[in-house]
């Protein structure tokens, strides 16, 4: 059960490069999100997915754009990179989007954009 | 919307010494509450949480929490800290779905030996 996975764990792009993180629980969740973290201001959410088959933006969600698979994976992809998405980020899923449930976080990828 | 204030960015204490990190909220209702930790090059993990009931919650690792209403706080407590308790730790407030959770800017733990 290795609960919450994602690739890479490090990744260095240029400016207007492409790349896709990718995203997988075992866990049979039906919500999964993706979040950023950058230093001194904690976690931000930039989409979810409250089941198969939808999805919806966070706080932060330009530049983004995102891709609910099937159940078990979430992608995340940023179609020309900025340096302002210099991030590390991070996926999480629950078993719903009710905040009685709690979120499972992926161990992160560290993202740097030159 | 909600926000969560963490008013110590970084936090030293002895090992064996007891342990008190503070979160601020605001929220209208009553807000749903966490504490999650993050050990580094790791994912968080959640400690505690605060829905409703008994405004004295305990958590995983020994940690304890106590909602405040009239101070408008969450602050999370341990008696003892051992070495292996160094790490960052987040609160966050949240509305009642995941999706609509904030979360603070952390504080930063070290642990003396």
């Amino acid at each position: 059960n290795a609960g919450v996975t994602q690739t890479p764990k490090f990744q260095v792009l240029k400016t207007g490069q492409s790349m896709t993180l990718q995203c997988a629980q075992d866990m049979n969740h039906n919500s999964m999100y993706w979040y950023r973290q950058d230093p001194g201001m904690g976690l931000r959410l930039i989409y979810y997915s409250a089941s198969e088959g939808t999805t919806d933006k966070g706080e932060v969600p330009n530049g983004y754009n995102v891709s609910r698979l099937n159940k078990r994976e979430f992608s995340l992809r940023l179609e020309s990179a900025a340096p302002s998405q210099t991030s590390v980020y991070f996926c999480a899923s629950s078993l719903t989007v009710l905040g009685h449930y709690e979120q499972y976080f992926g161990p992160g990828t560290r993202l740097t954009v030159t | 919307a909600q926000s969560v204030t963490q008013p110590d960015i970084h936090i030293t204490v002895s090992e064996g010494a007891s342990l008190e990190l503070r979160c601020n909220y605001s929220y209208g209702a009553t807000p749903y509450l966490f504490w999650y930790v993050q050990s580094p090059g790791q994912g968080l993990q959640l400690l505690l949480k605060y829905f409703s009931g008994d405004t004295l919650v305990q958590g995983i690792k020994g940690f304890e929490a106590e909602f405040k209403r009239s101070q408008s706080s969450f602050n999370l407590r341990k008696p003892s800290v051992h070495w292996s308790d160094a790490a960052e730790y987040f609160c966050a407030v949240g509305t009642g779905n995941n999706n609509d959770m904030r979360f603070g800017a952390g504080t930063r733990l070290t642990v003396k030996p």
